[in-house]
């Protein structure tokens, strides 16, 4: 069985800030994706990055960076010099590829409530 | 190009009635799946459809069923609705030999069950 735990139920930060939020999964596959999506108030999720898990290399996109560890079975995402535009529900994601064919079953961690303050 | 469309946007009922909810995927795709948002939690899946077949279902009773049509536009259905059906019912959808399994995510439809 397949779960995503972010810990972190809100978290609040000023305006220009760092933030980390923070991801463990359980899986027995070996081959899987991670993912983060992104949920402001109009409710569509909104994807935003995505590692998959033969590829440990961390990487930076603008102003979103990940750090993926698969000795510790954590996705960690950070967001450098926040904004209010950030202030959105995140969620972590985890799919598997069986048979070669991603069946494309997502599943989804509790989400962690981000607040930035002008 | 359209993303995903759904249809309603809200949507009311009362116990033991039934719904059908409305999914167009993105112009492309062929495979769509449903996902329940309760509220404060993240979402869960219920089933996928690929050529107009279940393909996978999630851990959801039978009175959630599904439908997708030749032109891979999908139908979510609910019957003997329950209060705890309450939530955001998300569409998503992907192309099958996507090995990056890439899903995109439409703007749910907002069921409230009194």
């Amino acid at each position: 069985a397949q779960k995503v735990t972010q810990a972190q139920t809100e978290i609040s930060v000023v305006e220009k800030e760092d933030v980390t939020l923070d991801c463990v999964y359980e899986t027995r596959d070996t081959t899987y994706y991670l993912f983060w999506y992104k949920q402001p108030p109009s409710g569509e999720l909104v994807f935003l990055i995505r590692r998959n898990s033969f590829d440990e290399q961390n990487e930076i996109s603008g102003r979103y960076s990940w750090n993926f560890q698969k000795s510790t079975s954590s996705f960690n995402f950070t967001i450098t010099a926040s904004q209010v535009v950030d202030s959105a529900v995140y969620f972590c994601a985890l799919s598997f590829l069986a048979g070669g064919t991603s069946y494309g079953k997502l599943t989804f961690g509790q989400g962690t409530i981000l607040t930035v303050h002008p | 190009d359209a993303g995903v469309t759904q249809s309603p946007t809200h949507l009311i009922k009362t116990r033991g009635q039934q719904v059908t909810l409305r999914c167009s995927p993105k112009s492309g795709h062929d495979t769509v799946s449903w996902y329940q948002q309760a509220l404060g939690q993240g979402p869960q899946f219920i089933f996928q459809y690929y050529e107009e077949e279940e393909r996978q279902r999630g851990n959801f009773p039978d009175r959630f069923s599904g439908h997708q049509f030749p032109n891979y536009s999908s139908e979510l259905n609910v019957n003997a609705l329950l209060l705890g059906d309450s939530a955001l019912y998300l569409c998503a959808s992907s192309l099958a030999w996507d090995p990056h399994n890439e899903q995109f995510f439409g703007p749910g439809t907002r069921l409230t069950v009194l």
